[in-house]
């Protein structure tokens, strides 16, 4: 069974650029995560999703950050403009049922590396 | 709130020595407790996890954790440490209150394993 997907790998860029993160879930999870990853920290959650909708999203700042998970599949997840601060690794989880199972166990994919220059 | 304390950010064994990585939480409820694992360039990977019942847990490699509420730890042991073990791992916990399972990371402790 593929685990959790995402693409790019790594992404350079110039502040004040956009960029997109692209996430598949492992197929029949219906609960996806967006972390973000600082160096030298821990995850921390950015959004939410069951199904197709962002169930919690308190912690993506809005103003800059957006995502979207159309049909309840796969998710994207996009910064407009990038500042130096998003230099981080973006993390995609997936777990089978974020609510009706309460300790569901969450699968991580390999995370996008950004570096804004 | 929920939030997790690892202590040491860099942790060094010889190959073959006991492994033991700290984490403590502070919760006003008992939460439920995770350990990961971080290899370069890679995902996070759940090693073991309480949520009720047996307070030591035992995962995936030989780990295990023992969850004592009295000192609000759930400390990660291995009795001998393989080359392989080398990696980041993160302790975190998620809060039964919120009725999700969003967790709450620590900073991560950094194991070295020499030969």
């Amino acid at each position: 069974e593929a685990g959790v997907v995402q693409s790019p790998r790594y992404k350079i860029i110039e502040k004040k650029q956009p960029v997109a993160f692209w996430c598949n879930p492992i197929s029949g999870h219906n609960t996806l995560y967006w972390y973000r990853q600082n160096l030298g920290q821990g995850p921390e959650l950015l959004i939410r999703y069951e199904n197709e909708e962002a169930v919690d999203d308190s912690q993506l700042p809005k103003d800059r950050f957006s995502a979207e998970r159309l049909k309840g599949v796969d998710s994207t997840l996009k910064i407009q403009p990038a500042e130096l601060g998003d230099s981080a690794v973006y993390l995609c989880a997936s777990s089978l049922d974020g609510l009706a199972v309460f300790t569901d166990t969450q699968y991580f994919g390999p995370g996008t590396r950004l570096t804004v220059l | 709130a929920q939030s997790v304390t690892q202590l040491g950010s860099h942790v060094s064994v010889s190959e073959g020595a006991l492994v033991l990585l700290r984490c403590n939480y502070s919760s006003s409820v008992p939460p439920y407790l995770f350990w990961y694992v971080q290899y370069p360039n890679q995902g996070l990977q759940l090693l073991l996890k309480y949520t009720t019942g047996a307070t030591l847990v035992k995962g995936i490699n030989g780990f295990e954790a023992e969850f004592k509420k009295s000192e609000t730890s759930f400390h990660l042991t291995k009795p001998s440490a393989h080359m392989s073990d080398a990696a980041e791992y993160f302790c975190a916990v998620s809060d039964p209150q919120t009725g999700a399972n969003n967790l709450f990371f620590g900073t991560g402790t950094r194991l070295t394993v020499i030969p």
